[in-house]
This record gives C-alpha cells, structure tokens and sequence, in this order.
C-alpha cells in the first residue's frame, strides 16, 4: 500500500464549478497534510496547510481533514482556466519528519 | 534573490560525466532536502539534511552524492549516472521548529532538469 494516494485523474471541471480532490494516507500517525500545486515544468506551490481534523478556507480553497478515516480533501471554489494543474498531497509523520507525497491528481478547468 | 535558486536549470550529461546541482536558499531555514520527479511517479525524497547534518539517505545510489557546506548552500555531485536517472531533481527548504502548528510547508526551487545520454 502506498503512504499516501491520489487519483491520478485528469479530474476535468467546467468553469465555475467546484474541484474536489481527495487524498488518502496509510500511516495513523501522520500529523501535518499540505496540497501543492505544480504547474507543468514548474516546481510545486504550497497552496494549503492543515493539521486539525475539519475544514480550513483560504481563498477559494477549502482542505478537509478526517483523521479517523484518513484522508485529506482539497476543494478549488469557482474553478478557473488558471487552476489547471497538478495537485499533489504530502504528509508528515511528525515533528521534523520527512514531506511524503503523494502521485499528484490532474486538474483541467474548461472554459 | 529570494527563495530558493537551483542551477542550472537543464543539464544534460554522458554517463561517465561529473556534474554538480547547486542550490541555495535565502529563507533562513534550517533544513534543506533533495528530491527526485520522474514522469508518472510520485516526488521521491533523497536526501535530508538539518542544520547542516544530514539525517536521512532514502537509499540513494553511491552515484548521487549530496554536500551541505552550511545551511544556505546543498549541492548534488553526480557521477557515472544511468538514463534512467533522467528526471526533474528539487531542491526545497523547510524551517522545523519542533511546534506541528507551524507550517511546514516546503519552499521549493525551480528543479534542475536532467538528461543523461
């Protein structure tokens, strides 16, 4: 099983509409989820931060955290031709520990 | 500058080449990291290194061999590599201050593309 899973996509969303994008994780003590963002050719962008099971909103980004059943989402709100990417989920573990990430879910946004 | 800077941003190199990847970051921070994109794999960590020791090898061939003179600077000396060590090498930073409410997020540099043929 891999430490951390995504669908690969391509995750296709018409303008305007809501992107959700999930990720699953193996490991019980992970403890910090991030999202990046990685356009092609480029290097990634941390987008969101959470470490609390919930939801936090910045912008038109919402993550979602449940620990209990371990996985982290990710919704992009009014999507935008600019919101095209990858997206890629990391975790980790503890204090000072390692960024794992995972595949990276495919984004397209159609005008 | 800002950031992290990675040079050169392509490389492409024989197999029984020697070449270095820099990296510098201008954040601070006390940790820097090398990682490995390939197409179609996930971001695979390398190298680790905290304040300036390097604490985790993710079973890394002896052909990549990582320096990290002090916190600003890591490098990645690389020798008589193989095609399929072609892929986007990054660079990121991280501050870890112990407190998991911090934000942990990883600065990354632009990547170093390389080719070996």
């Amino acid at each position: 099983q891999k430490e951390v899973e995504q669908n690969s996509g391509p995750l296709s969303v018409p303008e305007g509409a809501i992107a959700s994008l999930n990720c699953t994780y193996s490991d019980r003590g992970s403890q910090s989820f991030f999202w990046y963002r990685q356009y092609s050719g480029k290097s990634p962008e941390l987008i969101m931060f959470i470490y609390s099971n919930g939801d936090k909103e910045d912008g038109r980004f919402t993550a979602q955290l449940n620990k209990a059943s371990q996985y982290v989402s990710l919704l992009i709100r009014d999507s935008q031709p600019s919101d095209s990417a990858t997206y890629l989920c990391a975790v980790i573990k503890a204090a000072g520990n390692k960024l794992t990430f995972g595949g990276g879910t495919r984004v397209l946004v159609k005008p | 500058e800002t950031g992290v800077t990675q040079t050169p941003r392509h490389l492409v190199m024989g197999m029984t080449n020697k070449k270095s990847l820099k990296c510098e970051q201008h954040l601070g921070h006390n940790a820097m990291y090398w990682y490995k994109q390939s197409a179609k794999k996930p971001l695979e960590l390398m190298f680790v290194y905290s304040l300036e020791e390097r604490v985790e090898n993710n079973s890394v061939p002896s052909r990549f061999s990582p320096e990290c003179p002090n916190s600003s600077h890591l490098f990645l000396h690389l020798h008589t590599l193989q095609p399929e060590d072609s892929a986007l090498y990054l660079c990121a930073s991280s501050q870890d201050t112990g407190d998991l409410r911090s934000n942990y997020g990883y600065t990354f540099g632009s990547g170093t593309r390389l080719t070996v043929v």
